[in-house]
């Protein structure tokens, strides 16, 4: 079967940084991607890895390594915004998107 | 540009009624997605047309839900009838191509369903 692993709840202090991990099984693997959700939003785009790396996007970074089935997202300088769900879906063979449960980040100041 | 619209945003209704929900995705997307979204779980997705066609809808419980997009361009997901176990939100999305590569799905504020 097809899964995605992501801690349930993480807690970080203002101005921090934090690490999202999310290790994954699927059939096939086409790219993986992270969204942010703030509570009774939609989830928002944050960053796409399709190749073994670091992609950073500002404040944002996210790591691939395919060999691992493992990604991760960081986040640096953290803000009482950055409280949210943070989604980790794979894309598979299929191009379908396999959705992690998502992290729920509470952020302490 | 405009984002996806759904309407509406919260809808309360008791078990055996029937719900329409609407989605209009960004202009020019040829694709779209309807997703389930429980409390503390990632989207399921429900079913995705590229453009007025299905290209998937094998998690869809075809006995209550269905789902059409007749012109190609906005959607409606309908139940009928409702479970208690529908409460969730229900997501739209939309993509410019149909899930390759760097296909980002752009999601819609979501309708939270409410069962009684």
């Amino acid at each position: 079967g097809q899964n995605i692993d992501q801690p349930t709840e993480m807690t970080a202090t203002e101005g921090a940084i934090v690490q999202i991990n999310c290790t994954y099984q699927t059939s096939g693997f086409n790219g993986l991607f992270w969204y942010q959700q703030h509570a009774g939003e939609a989830p928002t785009f944050l960053s796409y890895n399709v190749l073994d790396g670091l992609e950073e996007k500002g404040r944002f970074s996210s790591f691939l390594s395919r060999s691992k089935g493992y990604s991760y997202l960081l986040l640096k300088e953290l803000q009482m915004k950055d409280s949210a769900s943070y989604l980790c879906a794979v894309m598979d063979s299929n191009y379908q998107l396999i959705w992690g449960a998502g992290t729920k980040l509470i952020i302490k100041p | 540009e405009a984002g996806v619209a759904q309407s509406p945003r919260y809808k309360i209704i008791e078990k055996r009624q029937s719900v329409a929900f609407w989605c209009n995705p960004i202009s020019g997307h040829a694709t779209l997605y309807w997703y389930q979204q429980i409390l503390g779980q990632g989207p399921k997705l429900l079913i995705q047309f590229q453009n007025n066609g299905v290209v998937d809808d094998s998690q869809l419980p075809k006995d209550r839900f269905s789902a059409e997009r007749l012109k190609g361009v906005d959607s409606t997901l309908k139940i009928q009838p409702a479970k208690l176990e529908d409460s969730a939100v229900y997501l739209c999305a939309s993509s410019l191509y149909s899930g390759h590569g760097t296909d980002t799905q752009y999601f819609g504020p979501g309708t939270r369903l409410t069962v009684l």
